[in-house]
């Protein structure tokens, strides 16, 4: 069973648009990150969220955490090619230790 | 930032032979690495939390006897893939945790190392 489960799982735009990456569980969570991950790399941190209702921005990333700490979103305003790669969302369950779950993955294509 | 590498980053081997991937935490101290395995367009999956001068902690349905970890100092923890066959093959990363950070330390994850057993 997957604890974190993310929407869409694949999209593919063209640049300028706009899009926004769900990222949805039945679970609490202490916290969660969001990580963006290149092919043949490791994923790198892009934010961190730990109050229900928290919404930080990054440029033209927006991440916002449910108010009941059990969702996320990520939404990117005008993307370009650079933004294209794999997205994850990944969190710590309340009361499961320093275990990192990781979402289903969003894969995005963003063309010119 | 902090700074995981892994060695090597990528390594092809037969079926049947062994395979040791390291991962070093190169300007900080670990208590705690975490071993993923990621296959082609999937997310991570957690593996096993390695503690140092401890036992790893594997995951449900993950084989301690055939992912061997060992995680002798606070740099360094090492995942040995034994009688590697060709399922095994996949995209494999390490994370570490900063000792000195606290309990809600941010994980830094290394570049993977990428196994291929022909």
């Amino acid at each position: 069973t997957q604890l974190l489960e993310q929407s869409p799982q694949f999209l593919s735009i063209q640049e300028g648009e706009n899009l926004t990456v769900y990222c949805n569980s039945s679970s609490v969570f202490s916290s969660l990150q969001w990580y963006r991950q290149e092919p043949g790399e490791g994923p790198v941190l892009l934010v961190t969220v730990v109050t229900g209702g928290e919404v930080k921005k990054l440029k033209r990333l927006t991440f916002q955490f449910g108010d009941a700490r059990k969702d996320s979103s990520l939404h990117i305003t005008a993307a370009q090619p650079g933004d294209t790669g794999l997205y994850l969302c990944a969190g710590t369950i309340t009361g499961g230790g320093n275990k990192l779950t990781f979402g289903t993955g969003t894969q995005l294509k963003v063309e010119l | 930032g902090a700074v995981v590498s892994q060695h090597p980053s990528r390594v092809i081997c037969k079926s049947g032979t062994s395979v040791k991937i390291e991962c070093r935490s190169l300007d900080f101290q670990a208590t705690t690495m975490f071993w993923y395995r990621q296959f082609p367009k999937q997310s991570l999956m957690l593996m096993a939390t390695s503690n140092e001068g401890s036992k790893a902690t594997y995951e449900q349905g993950v084989e301690k006897d055939k992912f061997l970890i060992n995680h002798a100092s606070l740099t360094l923890s090492t995942l040995t893939v034994t009688s590697a066959h060709p399922e095994d093959s996949s995209f494999y990363i390490c994370s570490a945790r900063d000792v000195l950070a606290g309990s809600s330390a941010e994980q830094f994850f290394g570049p993977g190392t990428r196994l291929t057993v022909l």
